[in-house]
């Protein structure tokens, strides 16, 4: 399976544009790319996914790279309910998402 | 409102004793899984079932069964749980492979 590379934490200001970044050098042609992030003591809570073209929703914008190769998960202004793992996910065998050890977000007012 | 269940929410058990989680979704999703989330193992898929009848196993499947009768329901049987069998567990359903995931808030479950 096809591996992500995440910072493991980071830190934003209440407000502010937050971009996280993910490696995944080995991602096939037809992999999506997955974000998913977990609130403490909650679930995993999808935020976004893609193939090739940035998408945006109501959550966050996702930026891929031309060669794919690496991808920004961009929260246009960080609240303090944004503070949680965020997870970048290519999918497995058997459909599994392999969720690693993520990027824990730090949000501070 | 679209949703995935799981029950119980908090289980403590001991050795030995089969116990069932329970998970149920409303929105007919084909695709339902299960995962134990571990300190420093992050989520691990234990079995999935692409639909009625059809389940196959996930990373670590020892220790569990699970059965897929009806398109709402994935129970995860644990027949003798064991106490490294201690985790918080979850339950996700999906459309398809790459499409969005809903997951259940969590059973956290302790085997004594």
């Amino acid at each position: 399976d096809a591996k992500t590379t995440q910072p493991n934490s980071m830190e934003s200001n209440e407000e502010e544009p937050v971009h996280l970044p993910c490696n995944h050098s080995t991602i096939s042609g037809t992999d999506y790319i997955h974000w998913y992030r977990q609130l403490p003591s909650q679930g995993p809570e999808y935020v976004i996914h893609g193939l090739t073209s940035n998408v945006n929703n109501r959550m966050a914008s996702l930026a891929i790279a031309e060669d794919r190769k690496s991808s920004t998960l961009i929260l246009h202004r960080a609240t303090l309910r944004d503070a949680a793992v965020y997870y970048c996910i290519l999918p497995g065998s058997g459909y599994a998402l392999n969720f690693g050890k993520g990027t824990s977000l730090l949000v501070t007012p | 409102e679209a949703q995935v269940t799981q029950n119980p929410r908090y289980l403590i058990t001991v050795t030995g004793k089969k116990l069932t989680v329970t998970c149920s979704q409303n929105m007919n999703h084909e695709y339902m899984s299960w995962y134990r989330q571990d300190p420093g193992l992050g989520l691990r898929q234990i079995y999935y079932s692409m639909n009625v009848e059809v389940t196959d196993k996930g990373d670590v499947p020892e220790g569990y069964k699970v059965s897929r009768k009806e398109k709402r329901n994935f129970p995860l049987i644990l027949e003798s749980p064991s106490p490294n069998q201690t985790s918080l567990y979850f339950c996700a359903s999906r459309v398809g492979r790459d499409t969005e995931a809903f997951f259940g808030q969590g059973t956290r479950l302790t085997v004594v």
